[in-house]
């Protein structure tokens, strides 16, 4: 089983849908967590970090659920520009910080 | 304030061969991360140097090894290429802890990469 799983993907979706993106992280000690964002052909960047309470960032919201070991990332109204691969990030900060990336999901918004 | 910068951005090497990718971390920014992401894959973490120390290690044979320097900045030595290294390079900076326990992490700032082409 791998350390970080994410829905296999890609979502095709039009414009102005909703969109949830699961992820999965197998080490219970894992300690902080983010989602990235990945365009064709670029380095990742950081979407935004996921905190207990959940937290949101305009049409991002994020959600972490620990007994569960699972996370969550939902888009409102998607744009075009929301196009792009979607990487769960899953930091176990164990004898020096060991950063697990998920394969990744891609996304598709279509007009 | 700097980013992230990754040299060469492109390179083709033969099979054997060694390589050496560079990375210059970001301005304030004391952690160096190195992965490598395979097409269609996430990026796989090879190894994370602090204060000129390599602070962890994924799954990588020795022949993938590193440095950092004073100011930081880092390289990625791979020796005796294979296929299979072909491959986007990153590299990342973080302000970060050490030690177990010191759960301090700002994320990740990633250079644009070097995409690595072995034939």
């Amino acid at each position: 089983r791998k350390e970080v799983e994410q829905d296999p993907g890609p979502f095709n979706v039009p414009e102005g849908a909703t969109v949830a993106f699961n992820c999965t992280y197998s080490n219970s000690a894992s300690q902080s967590f983010f989602w990235y964002r990945q365009d064709c052909r670029k380095e990742p960047k950081l979407l935004m970090s996921v905190y207990s309470s959940g937290n949101e960032d305009g049409r991002f919201t994020a959600q972490l659920n620990r007994a569960s070991q699972y996370i969550s990332l939902l888009i409102r109204d998607s744009k075009l520009s929301d196009s792009a691969t979607y990487l769960c990030v899953v930091n176990k900060g164990t004898g020096g910080f060991k950063t697990i990336f998920g394969a990744g999901t891609r996304l598709f918004v279509k007009a | 304030e700097t980013g992230v910068t990754q040299s060469p951005t492109h390179l083709i090497k033969t099979r054997g061969q060694q390589v050496t990718l560079r990375c210059s971390s970001q301005s304030g920014h004391n952690t160096v991360s190195w992965y490598q992401q395979a097409l269609g894959q996430g990026p796989q973490f090879i190894f994370q140097y602090y204060r000129e120390e390599e602070n962890g290690r994924g799954n990588f044979p020795p022949r993938f090894s590193g440095l950092q320097f004073p100011n930081y900045s880092s390289e990625l030595n791979v020796n005796a290429l294979e296929l299979d290294d072909s491959a986007l390079y990153l590299c990342a900076s973080s302000l970060a802890g050490r030690g177990i326990g010191d759960t301090t992490n700002y994320g990740y700032t990633f250079g644009s990469g070097t995409r690595l082409t072995v034939v």
